[in-house]
């Protein structure tokens, strides 16, 4: 059974288009993330969720939109798309950090390239 | 917010050989979380030290804790190929809420 799952795996898209990135998880976490690793591996977080409420935002461009319909979904929406955004996209879920940390459940990633 | 930073960037060694790899983190924290990423993959949740404890070992991983260096080591042990993958160590930030990972060690072991 899959923990963190996201689709697509691979995404080639053109500069300008819109384009969306699902996760799903089913571990009963309350938190989930998005982070976006570059060419140099520098894995970096861009938004977290917990129970469908924005908790983090990094300093991301406002093209990018995240939409949580429910505790176990967060979809990552990005529009007017630039070269600088491919990357890999990992979503990852966790219990809700308040009182202590929690290990942090990774999806496979998503590979966007930006031509 | 402080993020991890793992030393060396890169290091190779071969199958049977100790891999030592060093994290130094700035701001007092009361834990710190290993994580392991195989090329093209997600990371994967290794090991989490507190800061009362000062060693931890989980099969052939052995993580050591400094606060007062502010430092962190993770060692494997009698390395298999299998173990080739990138290493980042987390402290966390923001009261907890979230995690900043650094570029890693990449660990390379030949057969």
């Amino acid at each position: 059974d899959t923990a963190v799952s996201q689709t697509p795996k691979y995404l080639v898209t053109q500069m300008g288009n819109d384009k969306s990135i699902k996760c799903e998880q089913n571990l009963g976490h309350d938190t989930m993330y998005w982070y976006k690793q570059d060419s140099k591996k520098f894995l970096k977080i861009m938004f977290s969720y917990n129970n469908k409420e924005l908790i983090i935002n990094e300093t991301v461009p406002n093209r990018f939109s995240p939409k949580s319909p429910d505790k176990a979904h967060l979809n990552l929406h990005i529009n007017s798309l630039e070269l600088g955004d491919s990357a890999v996209y990992f979503c990852a879920s966790s219990l809700l950090p308040q009182s202590d940390t929690y290990e942090q459940y990774f999806g496979p990633g998503t590979r966007l390239t930006v031509t | 917010s402080q993020q991890g930073e793992e030393d060396p960037q890169a290091l190779s060694i071969q199958e049977g050989e100790n891999a030592t790899m060093n994290c130094s983190y700035k701001t007092s924290i009361n834990n710190l979380q290993w994580y392991r990423q195989n090329s093209g993959r997600g990371l994967v949740h290794l090991i989490l030290i507190r800061s009362n404890e000062r060693e931890k070992h989980s099969g052939r991983l052995r993580v050591t804790l400094d606060t007062s260096k502010k430092s962190s080591s993770l060692l494997i042990t009698a390395s298999r190929a299998a173990d080739t993958a990138s290493y980042f160590c987390a402290p966390p930030n923001t009261g907890f809420q979230k995690l900043v990972f650094g570029t890693g060690t990449r660990l390379l072991v030949s057969p």
